[in-house]
């Protein structure tokens, strides 16, 4: 049974591009949310997707967005990258009126 | 505003030695607290709390929750070189689906 798998492992981008990070639920998993990790810092709450809809975000500009597909995989978008956006971005997954959310390898991104 | 604050933020001790992390939170509508260990990268699942359940054990970790003083400790008992990682306290508030994460709190066990 795989857990949830997250592409690509790292990243180097620019000042202004944009990326796409990627995710998949944990099989059975139905809700995917997304963290920021800074060195040194503990995840900060990006937002939760839930039935293919944003059912809450955080506390991050709107350069940040994402999806959800039918298969419930998850898709991270950050849009004018800043030196600030330079972190490990988790997604987690969770199933229907379970909590407990479990965290994929993270991806690494460096902006320069 | 919501707060979880850990505590030490590090910590040096031998093999063998008992260690005790805390967790203490300010939060609206409390509804539950987890801990995570992180190695790496994913964080892995080690305990939920909530009011129905203030106390877990696994082998030499266990954890438990006040509610009433708000905070909660993890435990490690004879610890092995392998406890090494980043303890990640998160908390929960009713009606939300985010957690709240502390800085975490980075445990070192000597040979």
């Amino acid at each position: 049974d795989a857990g949830v798998t997250q592409s690509p492992t790292h990243l180097i981008k620019t000042r202004g591009q944009q990326v796409t990070l990627r995710c998949s639920p944990k099989s059975g998993h139905d809700t995917v949310s997304w963290y920021q990790q800074a060195l040194g810092q503990g995840p900060q709450f990006i937002f939760q997707y839930y039935e293919e809809e944003e059912r809450q975000r955080g506390n991050f500009p709107d350069r940040f967005s994402g999806h959800q597909f039918p298969n419930y995989s998850s898709e991270l978008n950050v849009n004018a990258l800043l030196l600030g956006d330079s972190a490990l971005y988790l997604c987690a997954s969770s199933a229907t009126r379970q909590e407990t959310q479990y965290f994929g390898p993270g991806t690494r991104l460096l902006v320069l | 505003e919501d707060k979880v604050v850990q505590s030490p933020l590090s910590l040096v001790v031998h093999e063998g030695d008992t260690v005790t992390l805390n967790c203490s939170y300010e939060v609206t509508n409390f509804r539950s607290l987890l801990w995570y260990k992180q190695e790496k990268k994913a964080p892995t699942f080690l305990f939920m709390l909530t009011s129905s359940g203030i106390e877990k054990k696994s082998g030499r970790l266990s954890s438990i929750l006040d509610k009433k003083e708000l905070f909660s400790i993890l435990n490690i008992t004879a610890t092995q070189t392998g406890d090494s990682a980043v303890y990640l306290c998160a908390v929960v508030r009713s009606g939300t689906y985010k957690y709240i994460f502390g800085t975490g709190t980075r445990l070192k066990v000597l040979a």
